[in-house]
């Protein structure tokens, strides 16, 4: 069983879409991730969530918006998605806030 | 805030040769420590960790690392590597009591030949 599965894996759009990214984690974490990891292989945290609470917001464009239903998903919606925008994005989980952080598969979107 | 440099950007070795992947971090206070590997289109994997304790760390798959806390540095060590080990590295740094700020370095691109 995946730990953090999040899907699509891939994503090929168009400039201008809006398009989501859903992620779960059946660990029994309290504390969720995103992080973009753009065309250099840079790794940078985009959002984090604990106990469905946002506690880090890091400098995103507001076409972002991460939700959190419950502790176990955290979902990424992109408006109006930009060519720059492309780069996979990984979701990631940890017990609480400063634990290990176990990763995702990723998702690699491609805005064209 | 904490940062993270990884002087290597792109290694090559054949395959038994030892490998050392340098990582040096600046932050005040006390940090944890993370190595994580990324596979060619897979997602990253936690190598081994750093929280207290012994400083030389063993992990997963014969590698190692070493926290040296007068030089900031948290160096991977491997004796030798395989040709599997073709992947990229990345060592993180975590200020402890200071969040979840899981800070990456821009990685090491490790090609091992046979």
């Amino acid at each position: 069983d995946t730990a953090v599965s999040q899907t699509p894996k891939y994503l090929v759009t168009q400039m201008g879409n809006d398009k989501s990214i859903k992620c779960e984690q059946n660990l029994g974490h309290d504390t969720m991730y995103w992080y973009k990891q753009d065309s250099k292989k840079f790794l940078k945290i985009m959002f984090s969530y604990n106990n469905k609470e946002l506690i880090i917001n890091e400098t995103v464009p507001n076409r972002f918006s991460p939700k959190s239903p419950d502790k176990a998903h955290l979902n990424l919606h992109i408006n109006s998605l930009e060519l720059g925008d492309s780069a996979v994005y990984f979701c990631a989980s940890s017990q609480a806030p400063g634990n290990t952080i176990y990763f995702g598969e990723g998702s690699w979107l491609t805005v064209v | 805030a904490q940062s993270v440099s990884q002087h290597n950007h792109h290694v090559i070795l054949s395959e038994a040769a030892s490998l050392e992947l340098g990582c040096n971090y600046s932050y005040g206070g006390t940090v944890n420590l993370f190595w994580y590997v990324q596979y060619p289109g897979q997602h990253l994997q936690l190598l081994l960790k750093y929280f207290s304790g012994d400083p030389l760390v063993k992990g997963i798959k014969g590698f190692e690392a070493e926290f040296i806390k007068s030089k900031f540095s948290f160096n991977l060590r491997k004796p030798s590597v395989q040709w599997s080990d073709t992947a990229e590295y990345f060592c993180a740094v975590n200020p402890t009591g200071g969040g979840n700020k899981l800070t990456f370095g821009t990685g090491t691109q490790l090609k091992v030949e046979l």
